[in-house]
């Protein structure tokens, strides 16, 4: 069974400056999918990012990026910039692109995210 | 787009009586629907998969019979907690797959459940 691991229970940065979460994960699939969601006070999760396995490339969208290193079984949230906003759970999470588990996220832990002014 | 929503957003019940919770996908057909639990400050627990016009899959230690789970249509899914007890208080969310080719899940903003 994949399992996912966030090793950091909680993180702090400074307002604009940058934070990496980390998130290792286990599998024996070769394509699958890799996220990071956000979960504010709200509870609403968000998706932050997205990693296609069988992409080198790693994914950016703005201030977020990702450093994914297939072989270490390795994908980190980098967040540039930080703002109060970002304060948050983020939870790295795995889906296989196909197989008997077709749909099915598996999370880690979470990071307890606080960003300070 | 790609909304979902979920009804109610905050439950308070007596032990015993049972609660349903809907979640509907806004604006795209869900073939695939997900609940969850969470408790404070831990991860999403992985319910079951509620795919439409078919049972529900269950993940091994969640009771069918308490936790029913309803896929009618291609934008509802209902999840019934039956009986329900104090242990049952939880934060339930659901989320919904439009196309699982590409991996997303939409999450619904969650439903807060007390029982008394």
């Amino acid at each position: 069974a994949q399992t996912v691991t966030q090793s950091q229970p909680e993180m702090s940065v400074q307002e604009a400056e940058t934070v990496t979460l980390s998130c290792t994960y286990d599998t024996s699939e070769s394509d699958y999918y890799l996220f990071w969601y956000k979960q504010p006070p709200s509870r609403q999760m968000i998706l932050v990012i997205r990693q296609e396995a069988y992409k080198q490339q790693n994914a950016t969208e703005n201030r977020f990026s990702v450093n994914f290193q297939k072989a270490a079984k390795s994908f980190s949230l980098k967040i540039s910039d930080s703002q109060l906003g970002d304060a948050a759970m983020y939870f790295c999470a795995y889906k296989d692109a196909g197989g008997t588990s077709y749909g099915k996220l598996t999370f880690g832990q979470g990071t307890i995210l606080t960003v300070h002014p | 787009g790609a909304v979902v929503s979920q009804h109610p957003s905050w439950v308070i019940c007596k032990s015993g009586t049972s609660v349903k919770i809907e979640c509907r996908s806004l604006d795209f057909q869900a073939t695939t629907m997900f609940w969850y639990r969470q408790f404070p400050k831990q991860s999403l627990m992985l319910m079951a998969t509620s795919n439409e016009g078919s049972k529900a899959t269950y993940e091994q230690g969640v009771e069918k019979d308490k936790f029913l789970i309803n896929h009618a249509s291609l934008t509802l899914s209902t999840l019934t907690v039956t009986s329900a007890h104090p242990e049952d208080s939880s934060f339930y969310i659901c989320s919904a797959a439009p196309h699982l080719a590409r991996g997303e899940q939409f999450f619904g903003p969650g439903t807060r459940l007390t029982v008394l």
